[in-house]
């Protein structure tokens, strides 16, 4: 069955540290992933994605992500964090385009002055 | 560009009431989907359309019914509302053909509680 693992419902880091959110899938064949993140009484908005072709790639506001194959990974980065960056932010996963789409339980990214 | 628009915003129900979140899109998009949100367990999905006239059970369907006549609309229905149903509910839509990347646009969200 489709499923998507986020470790750490809450994750803090200092201003200007390294930001580490984790997701791994359960799939034997490469989905789309996405990760969202999720601003205080907002909706959704899409941070980056992983279809086919470069394994590394790059969102909006300085994240990015590396699908690893091998691990069934898609972690998300941020070299330094920003106070800004505080959200709680959601890995999904997609099989195919027109499939349904399963979201993580949520990573809620607390930033410490 | 509305994008996806949910009415109501708010909505407060007593058990067994029934009600309906409407949700439509503009973007012409094929797949359409309702999720809830609870905290601590993320978006759950509940009802999901992949086209006129064809939806399909998610992960926690009970309790909601939907249809979809029209590519724009995607009503979720609750027939007797109870207190597990107080969350807040997205609807969310995309493109379905196999030249997307299948990425969802959100509405803003329905917060029902039910008393």
């Amino acid at each position: 069955a489709q499923s998507v693992t986020q470790l750490g419902s809450h994750v803090s880091v200092s201003e200007g540290a390294l930001v580490l959110l984790r997701c791994n899938y359960s799939s034997s064949v490469p989905p789309y992933l996405f990760w969202y993140v999720q601003y205080p009484n907002q909706g959704l908005q899409l941070l980056l994605k992983y279809t086919t072709g470069a394994t590394l790639v790059k969102g909006i506001n300085g994240f990015e992500a590396e699908f690893k194959k091998s691990e069934t990974s898609f972690h998300l980065t941020k070299p330094s964090a920003h106070m800004s960056d505080a959200a709680e932010y959601f890995c999904a996963v997609r099989y195919s385009s027109a499939s349904k789409i399963i979201f993580g339980s949520g990573t809620r990214l607390s930033i410490r002055p | 560009n509305a994008g996806v628009t949910q009415t109501p915003k708010f909505q407060v129900l007593k058990t067994g009431q029934s009600m309906t979140l409407q949700c439509a899109q503009d973007m012409n998009h094929e797949y359409m989907s309702w999720y809830r949100q609870d905290p601590g367990m993320g978006l759950r999905l509940i009802h999901y359309s992949v086209g006129a006239g064809i939806t399909d059970q998610g992960e926690v369907p009970n309790g909601y019914n939907v249809s979809r006549s029209t590519t724009e609309d995607f009503p979720l229905r609750l027939l007797s509302a109870a207190p597990s149903q107080t969350s807040v509910y997205f609807c969310a839509s995309s493109y379905g053909d196999r030249g997307s990347t299948g990425e969802l646009f959100f509405g803003e969200g329905s917060r029902l509680t039910v008393l």
